[in-house]
């Protein structure tokens, strides 16, 4: 059974600081992995979609990473924003299309 | 384009009503998804739709719990005889196929229940 992880569960950082959020998954046979951000009381946004066959994606101050047979995945985070405040949760389909979230990173960038 | 929207925001209901919740897919994402949102919790993967049907409802937490969706458009999920513990936020998510495809979501509804 698929289970996703992501540490640390809370961080507080002060404005300008890069940044690591990471993600493992025990099944390495996944399909893709996608990184979101959820605001408070709100929805999902995606960030980031790597597929399987890729090994990093870059958005802006965001860079996403995938190494699929150690289970993990980062997230990198640029020059960090109080706009950046947000939960950021990780999900992996592996076997069927249904995503596997982890429980996800709050994060606090202080102004 | 518009995104995905859910109907309503906010819901609040007494033990024991049934609910109705709403998702409008992005047009032509022929794959729907519902996942709910406990408070402190991830999200728990509830049903998927391929057009009309639903060949996984592995994720329906209890029989009180349905879904339907017309054609590859919009998708209800109802919950009969409401509990405490169906609190939560529910999420809507499609893809404009099933294989592997990025999954957008909706706001979400928060269904509260009293």
């Amino acid at each position: 059974k698929q289970e996703v992880t992501q540490i640390p569960a809370a961080l507080s950082v002060p404005e300008g600081e890069n940044l690591v959020l990471n993600c493992s998954f025990t099944d390495s046979a996944i399909y893709n992995l996608q990184w979101f951000r959820q605001d408070h009381g709100k929805g999902l946004t995606s960030l980031l979609l790597i597929q399987s066959s890729q090994r990093e994606q870059t958005s802006g101050r965001l860079n996403a990473s995938l190494d699929k047979s150690s289970g993990r995945s980062t997230l990198y985070i640029a020059a960090s924003q109080p706009g950046d405040s947000a939960t950021y949760l990780c999900a992996v389909i592996s076997g069927t299309y249904k995503y596997i979230f982890g429980t996800g990173t709050r994060l606090k960038v202080l102004a | 384009g518009a995104g995905v929207s859910q109907s309503p925001s906010n819901k609040v209901t007494e033990k024991g009503k049934d609910v109705e919740l709403r998702c409008d897919p992005i047009s032509g994402h022929t794959a729907l998804y519902w996942y709910r949102q406990r408070l402190g919790q991830g999200l728990e993967f509830l049903i998927y739709f391929q057009g009309n049907s639903a060949p996984d409802k592995s994720g329906l937490p209890s029989d009180r719990f349905s879904a339907e969706r017309t054609g590859e458009s919009v998708s209800t999920l109802t919950i009969q005889r409401t509990q405490q513990e169906d609190s939560a936020v529910y999420l809507c998510a499609s893809s404009l196929r099933q294989e592997y495809n990025e999954q957008f979501f909706g706001p979400g509804t928060r269904l509260t229940v009293l």
